[in-house]
Protein backbone atom coordinates (compact mmCIF):
# COMPACT_ATOMS: atom_id res chain seq x y z
CA UNK A 1 0.00 0.00 0.00
CA UNK A 2 1.25 3.52 -1.06
CA UNK A 3 2.38 5.82 2.11
CA UNK A 4 2.72 9.15 0.97
CA UNK A 5 1.42 12.02 2.74
CA UNK A 6 1.32 15.60 2.82
CA UNK A 7 0.62 18.42 5.19
CA UNK A 8 -1.58 20.80 5.93
CA UNK A 9 -4.55 19.02 4.28
CA UNK A 10 -6.35 22.48 3.70
CA UNK A 11 -5.06 26.06 3.80
CA UNK A 12 -6.59 29.42 3.51
CA UNK A 13 -3.84 32.21 3.55
CA UNK A 14 -3.36 35.83 3.08
CA UNK A 15 -1.65 37.42 -0.20
CA UNK A 16 1.74 37.92 0.64
CA UNK A 17 3.12 35.37 3.03
CA UNK A 18 5.01 32.60 2.86
CA UNK A 19 3.97 28.72 2.74
CA UNK A 20 5.62 25.67 3.00
CA UNK A 21 3.14 22.85 1.45
CA UNK A 22 5.14 19.04 2.79
CA UNK A 23 5.22 16.24 1.41
CA UNK A 24 6.82 12.66 2.81
CA UNK A 25 6.75 9.24 1.06
CA UNK A 26 8.00 6.21 3.24
CA UNK A 27 8.41 3.80 0.09
CA UNK A 28 11.96 4.83 -0.70
CA UNK A 29 10.89 6.13 -3.80
CA UNK A 30 13.59 7.88 -5.73
CA UNK A 31 11.15 9.86 -8.23
CA UNK A 32 8.54 12.42 -6.68
CA UNK A 33 6.55 14.98 -8.05
CA UNK A 34 4.33 18.00 -7.67
CA UNK A 35 1.41 18.83 -9.55
CA UNK A 36 -1.33 21.44 -9.36
CA UNK A 37 -4.91 21.30 -10.46
CA UNK A 38 -7.65 23.49 -10.52
CA UNK A 39 -11.56 22.08 -9.80
CA UNK A 40 -12.47 20.09 -12.07
CA UNK A 41 -9.70 19.86 -14.41
CA UNK A 42 -6.34 18.28 -15.73
CA UNK A 43 -3.30 18.05 -13.83
CA UNK A 44 0.06 19.72 -14.39
CA UNK A 45 2.55 19.19 -13.26
CA UNK A 46 4.84 21.91 -12.27
CA UNK A 47 8.25 20.25 -10.16
CA UNK A 48 9.77 17.11 -10.20
CA UNK A 49 12.77 14.95 -8.81
CA UNK A 50 14.88 12.25 -9.76
CA UNK A 51 16.20 11.91 -6.09
CA UNK A 52 18.33 14.07 -3.69
CA UNK A 53 19.53 17.18 -4.91
CA UNK A 54 17.93 16.72 -8.26
CA UNK A 55 14.77 19.27 -9.28
CA UNK A 56 13.14 19.92 -12.19
CA UNK A 57 10.78 22.25 -13.48
CA UNK A 58 7.68 20.53 -15.09
CA UNK A 59 5.59 21.58 -17.90
CA UNK A 60 3.36 24.58 -16.23
CA UNK A 61 5.49 27.78 -14.81
CA UNK A 62 5.03 28.13 -11.32
CA UNK A 63 6.57 30.60 -9.09
CA UNK A 64 6.82 28.07 -6.07
CA UNK A 65 10.29 26.47 -5.41
CA UNK A 66 10.85 23.10 -4.00
CA UNK A 67 14.30 20.81 -2.55
CA UNK A 68 14.92 17.11 -2.32
CA UNK A 69 17.54 16.84 0.59
CA UNK A 70 16.39 13.79 1.32
CA UNK A 71 14.61 10.80 -0.46
CA UNK A 72 11.34 11.39 1.39
CA UNK A 73 10.57 14.47 1.72
CA UNK A 74 9.83 16.49 -1.18
CA UNK A 75 8.32 20.29 0.32
CA UNK A 76 7.36 22.94 -1.94
CA UNK A 77 7.67 26.60 -0.69
CA UNK A 78 5.61 30.15 -2.10
CA UNK A 79 7.62 32.93 -1.01
CA UNK A 80 4.67 35.24 -1.44
CA UNK A 81 1.24 33.92 -1.93
CA UNK A 82 -0.96 35.68 -4.20
CA UNK A 83 -4.69 34.37 -5.08
CA UNK A 84 -3.61 33.49 -8.38
CA UNK A 85 -1.89 30.66 -6.27
CA UNK A 86 -5.18 29.21 -4.93
CA UNK A 87 -5.38 25.34 -6.68
CA UNK A 88 -5.31 21.81 -5.29
CA UNK A 89 -1.25 20.63 -4.94
CA UNK A 90 -0.88 17.01 -5.45
CA UNK A 91 2.17 15.15 -4.85
CA UNK A 92 3.15 12.05 -6.17
CA UNK A 93 6.37 9.45 -5.79
CA UNK A 94 7.56 6.07 -8.10
CA UNK A 95 10.08 3.95 -8.50
CA UNK A 96 12.87 4.58 -11.44
CA UNK A 97 11.44 1.69 -13.85
CA UNK A 98 8.00 1.48 -12.17
CA UNK A 99 4.90 2.65 -14.11
CA UNK A 100 2.77 3.66 -11.48
CA UNK A 101 2.75 7.01 -9.48
CA UNK A 102 1.11 7.28 -6.30
CA UNK A 103 -0.83 10.53 -4.99
CA UNK A 104 -1.09 11.88 -1.79
CA UNK A 105 -4.34 13.28 -0.71
CA UNK A 106 -3.49 17.06 -2.19
CA UNK A 107 -3.26 20.50 -0.14
CA UNK A 108 -6.51 22.70 -1.14
CA UNK A 109 -4.71 26.25 -1.26
CA UNK A 110 -6.90 29.49 -0.61
CA UNK A 111 -5.01 32.55 -1.11
CA UNK A 112 -7.37 35.93 -0.12
CA UNK B 1 6.11 15.18 -27.29
CA UNK B 2 3.23 12.81 -25.41
CA UNK B 3 -0.51 14.40 -25.27
CA UNK B 4 -3.65 12.83 -23.99
CA UNK B 5 -7.41 14.09 -25.55
CA UNK B 6 -10.30 12.56 -23.67
CA UNK B 7 -13.07 14.20 -25.71
CA UNK B 8 -16.08 13.77 -23.19
CA UNK B 9 -16.32 15.96 -20.58
CA UNK B 10 -19.05 14.62 -18.83
CA UNK B 11 -20.95 11.11 -19.28
CA UNK B 12 -23.88 9.21 -17.18
CA UNK B 13 -24.84 5.94 -16.55
CA UNK B 14 -27.37 3.89 -15.32
CA UNK B 15 -26.58 2.00 -12.06
CA UNK B 16 -25.27 -1.86 -12.94
CA UNK B 17 -24.95 -1.11 -16.72
CA UNK B 18 -21.01 -1.01 -18.77
CA UNK B 19 -19.74 2.42 -19.91
CA UNK B 20 -16.71 3.35 -21.66
CA UNK B 21 -14.58 6.11 -20.95
CA UNK B 22 -13.02 7.39 -24.11
CA UNK B 23 -9.01 8.42 -24.65
CA UNK B 24 -6.60 8.79 -27.47
CA UNK B 25 -3.13 9.59 -27.09
CA UNK B 26 -0.46 10.50 -29.32
CA UNK B 27 3.57 9.78 -28.64
CA UNK B 28 6.50 9.19 -31.13
CA UNK B 29 8.12 6.76 -28.61
CA UNK B 30 8.06 3.30 -29.68
CA UNK B 31 7.42 2.10 -25.94
CA UNK B 32 5.28 3.54 -23.60
CA UNK B 33 2.60 3.03 -20.98
CA UNK B 34 -1.02 4.10 -20.05
CA UNK B 35 -2.88 4.47 -17.34
CA UNK B 36 -6.35 5.23 -16.04
CA UNK B 37 -6.57 6.87 -12.30
CA UNK B 38 -9.90 7.98 -10.85
CA UNK B 39 -10.61 11.15 -8.62
CA UNK B 40 -13.58 11.40 -5.95
CA UNK B 41 -14.78 14.70 -5.24
CA UNK B 42 -12.60 14.13 -1.90
CA UNK B 43 -9.55 15.05 -4.47
CA UNK B 44 -7.22 12.00 -4.01
CA UNK B 45 -5.60 10.16 -7.10
CA UNK B 46 -6.60 6.31 -6.97
CA UNK B 47 -4.77 4.53 -10.02
CA UNK B 48 -7.22 2.06 -11.56
CA UNK B 49 -5.08 0.21 -14.30
CA UNK B 50 -2.22 0.21 -16.40
CA UNK B 51 -1.59 -0.93 -20.40
CA UNK B 52 2.14 -1.69 -21.58
CA UNK B 53 2.42 -0.77 -25.49
CA UNK B 54 3.97 -4.33 -26.07
CA UNK B 55 1.55 -6.10 -23.83
CA UNK B 56 -0.46 -8.44 -25.97
CA UNK B 57 -4.02 -8.75 -23.90
CA UNK B 58 -5.87 -5.68 -22.58
CA UNK B 59 -5.06 -5.25 -19.20
CA UNK B 60 -8.14 -5.78 -16.41
CA UNK B 61 -8.47 -5.29 -12.86
CA UNK B 62 -12.08 -6.14 -11.70
CA UNK B 63 -14.80 -4.17 -12.91
CA UNK B 64 -12.40 -2.17 -14.95
CA UNK B 65 -10.99 -3.29 -17.95
CA UNK B 66 -8.79 -1.01 -20.95
CA UNK B 67 -9.36 -1.53 -24.49
CA UNK B 68 -6.11 -0.91 -26.29
CA UNK B 69 -6.47 -0.57 -29.82
CA UNK B 70 -2.24 0.40 -30.43
CA UNK B 71 -3.39 0.88 -34.75
CA UNK B 72 -6.03 3.63 -33.85
CA UNK B 73 -4.19 5.00 -30.26
CA UNK B 74 -6.94 4.62 -28.43
CA UNK B 75 -6.70 3.45 -24.79
CA UNK B 76 -10.28 3.45 -23.53
CA UNK B 77 -11.54 2.43 -20.02
CA UNK B 78 -14.54 0.04 -19.85
CA UNK B 79 -16.43 -0.29 -16.13
CA UNK B 80 -18.36 -3.09 -15.99
CA UNK B 81 -21.65 -2.79 -13.78
CA UNK B 82 -21.22 0.73 -12.70
CA UNK B 83 -22.47 1.38 -8.48
CA UNK B 84 -22.93 4.90 -7.34
CA UNK B 85 -19.05 4.70 -6.06
CA UNK B 86 -17.96 5.41 -9.35
CA UNK B 87 -18.88 8.35 -9.75
CA UNK B 88 -15.95 10.53 -10.03
CA UNK B 89 -13.46 12.34 -12.37
CA UNK B 90 -11.21 9.98 -14.66
CA UNK B 91 -8.19 10.83 -15.96
CA UNK B 92 -6.05 8.92 -19.04
CA UNK B 93 -2.58 9.29 -18.51
CA UNK B 94 0.73 8.21 -20.45
CA UNK B 95 4.27 7.66 -19.97
CA UNK B 96 7.47 7.31 -22.38
CA UNK B 97 9.73 4.75 -22.60
CA UNK B 98 13.28 4.81 -19.76
CA UNK B 99 12.78 4.79 -15.97
CA UNK B 100 12.81 8.73 -15.61
CA UNK B 101 9.97 8.88 -17.73
CA UNK B 102 7.38 11.68 -16.88
CA UNK B 103 3.58 11.34 -17.06
CA UNK B 104 1.10 13.04 -19.04
CA UNK B 105 -2.94 13.32 -18.24
CA UNK B 106 -5.96 14.28 -20.06
CA UNK B 107 -8.53 16.61 -19.16
CA UNK B 108 -10.59 14.15 -17.49
CA UNK B 109 -14.36 12.80 -17.71
CA UNK B 110 -16.76 13.28 -15.46
CA UNK B 111 -19.12 10.44 -14.68
CA UNK B 112 -22.06 10.38 -12.87
CA UNK B 113 -23.40 6.64 -11.97
CA UNK B 114 -27.33 7.43 -11.92
CA UNK B 115 -29.70 4.88 -9.01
Amino acid sequence: EADIYQTPRYLVIGTGKKITLECSQTMGHDKMYWYQQDPGMELHLIHYSYGVNSTEKGDLSSESTVSRIRTEHFPLTLESARPSHTSQYLCASGMVGGHEQFFGPGTRLTVL
Amino acid sequence: AQKITQTQPGMFVQEKEAVTLDCTYDTSDPSYGLFWYKQPSSGEMIFLIYQGSYDQQNATEGRYSLNFQKARKSANLVISASQLGDSAMYFCAMSGSGGYQKVTFGTGTKLQVIP
